[in-house]
């Protein structure tokens, strides 16, 4: 029973233009949410995160949305450049900060071509 | 600039073997963990730590042992390999437990293979 979905297994975008990757999540308790991107060979890296009594965080070329009436959040990426082509993992919390309980979604890959 | 370091990068083992994957942290971090990650699935967490002397389960701890007897090192025990156990592997760790902006910090994975 997944808790947190990533539905895309990939995305190809053109350098320039925006990429949009989704995350849908079940529990409603998950009140954190973070995005972490992975190159090959290379642990996973933060990148963003969100939490819930907000609905969006911006930081540079990246912006997360948060619904959570559809318990779904998005990653933005303004615009994609080859370097952005990796793996994206959505992840949930239950608890700020509460690692031991952090869900992860099986990941996005994106590639970003000229 | 270390962070975290974990060996070995790749093994292949046979199955009914034991094995332990070295994990080490030069960042002061309480917190480490052991996640593995299968093909097309998330990242699952097998144990944690909150600090020296201290480990609990994960998601998924069935067939590993882990100890973690200073700050720095957190290795993790495959006692009896089986082939459910082929995935990659990744040691991390954090400050704090704490609040928004606390990061996890990932080593680079290991690979593990049981034939």
């Amino acid at each position: 029973d997944q808790q947190v979905k990533q539905n895309s297994p990939s995305l190809s975008v053109q350098e320039g233009r925006i990429s949009i990757l989704n995350c849908d999540y079940t529990n409603s308790m998950f009140d954190y949410f973070l995005w972490y991107k992975k190159y090959p060979a290379e642990g996973p890296t933060f990148l963003i995160s969100i939490s819930s009594i907000k609905d969006k965080n911006e930081d540079g070329r990246f912006t997360v949305f948060l619904n959570k009436s559809a318990k779904h959040l998005s990653l933005h990426i303004v615009p994609s450049q080859p370097g952005d082509s990796a793996v994206y993992f959505c992840a949930a919390s239950a608890n700020p900060g509460g690692y031991n309980k952090l869900i992860f979604g099986a990941g996005t890959r994106l590639a970003v071509h000229p | 600039n270390a962070g975290v370091t974990q060996t070995p990068k790749f093994r292949i083992l046979k199955i009914g073997q034991s094995m332990t994957l070295q994990c080490t942290q030069d960042m002061n971090h309480n917190y480490m963990y052991w996640y593995r990650q299968d093909p097309g699935m998330g990242l699952k967490l097998i144990y944690y730590s909150v600090g020296a002397g201290i480990t609990d389960k994960g998601e998924v701890p069935n067939g590993y042992n882990v100890s973690r007897s200073t700050t720095e090192d957190f290795p993790l025990r495959l006692e009896l390999a089986a082939p459910s156990q082929t995935s990659v592997y990744f040691c991390a760790s954090s400050w704090d437990r704490g609040t928004i902006g606390n990061t996890i910090y990932f080593g680079e994975g290991s690979w593990l293979t049981v034939v």
